[in-house]
């Protein structure tokens, strides 16, 4: 059962351009909603957040927006840059605190 | 920056022997959590920790598995007997009380032959 879903494995993208990352969710319980990044032999970094009493949360480069009508969530990230290339998941919960539960992941690959 | 740490960053053993894996969280985090993600497959809840009990736990935790924080500053995952199917990397995470940010640790990569 795939309560988080990344439809998109991977996305290729030119440096100074626009990356949009997509995850919908089924759980209309969720109440929270993170992105992570990871780089191989690494753990899961925390990027950005957003609670769902809010339909954008913007830092530095990295903006989330949420639709809760649609259960959609997508991070955008302006400008790319290559360092930026990794796998990018998308996790929510229900409550602070409690479990994350994960998309598969994106991976973004980010061309100079 | 505090970092949580991991130990042993691999660990290869043999079909039903017992398994250690260890963490130390943020030193001011509460609440700690572990994960696993098998190769190819999406990174799973198994079990979160606070004030020496489990607060929450997944299908995936099951007898064979245990939580323990023997200490101030080390938690640990025991599988008492492996499985072949338990070749993953396991994750630890920790969150500051209040926040919902967990941070993860580097993994330990177990391999079970």
């Amino acid at each position: 059962d795939q309560q988080v879903k990344q439809n998109s494995p991977s996305l290729s993208v030119q440096e100074g351009r626009i990356s949009i990352l997509n995850c919908d969710y089924t759980n209309s319980m969720f109440d929270y909603f993170l992105w992570y990044k990871k780089y191989p032999a690494e753990g899961p970094t925390f990027l950005i957040s957003i609670s769902s009493i809010k339909d954008k949360n913007e830092d530095g480069r990295f903006t989330v927006f949420l639709n809760k009508s649609a259960k959609h969530l997508s991070l955008h990230i302006v400008p790319s840059q290559p360092g930026d290339s990794a796998v990018y998941f998308c996790a929510a919960n229900r409550k602070a605190g409690t479990a994350l539960i994960f998309g598969k992941g994106t991976t973004l690959s980010v061309s100079s | 920056e505090p970092e949580v740490t991991q130990t042993p960053s691999h660990q290869v053993t043999q079909m039903g022997q017992e398994v250690i894996l260890r963490c130390v969280p943020i030193s001011n985090h509460l609440y700690f959590y572990w994960y696993r993600q098998i190769l190819g497959q999406k990174v799973e809840f198994l079990v979160s920790f606070y004030n020496n009990e489990i607060s929450e736990k997944s299908e995936i935790f099951d007898d064979q598995f245990s939580v323990e924080r023997p200490d101030g500053s080390n938690f640990t995952l025991k599988i008492r007997s492996t499985k072949l199917e338990d070749s993953a990397m396991y994750f630890c995470a920790s969150i500051l009380t209040g926040h919902n940010e967990q941070f993860f640790g580097p993994g330990t990569r177990l391999t079970v032959l």
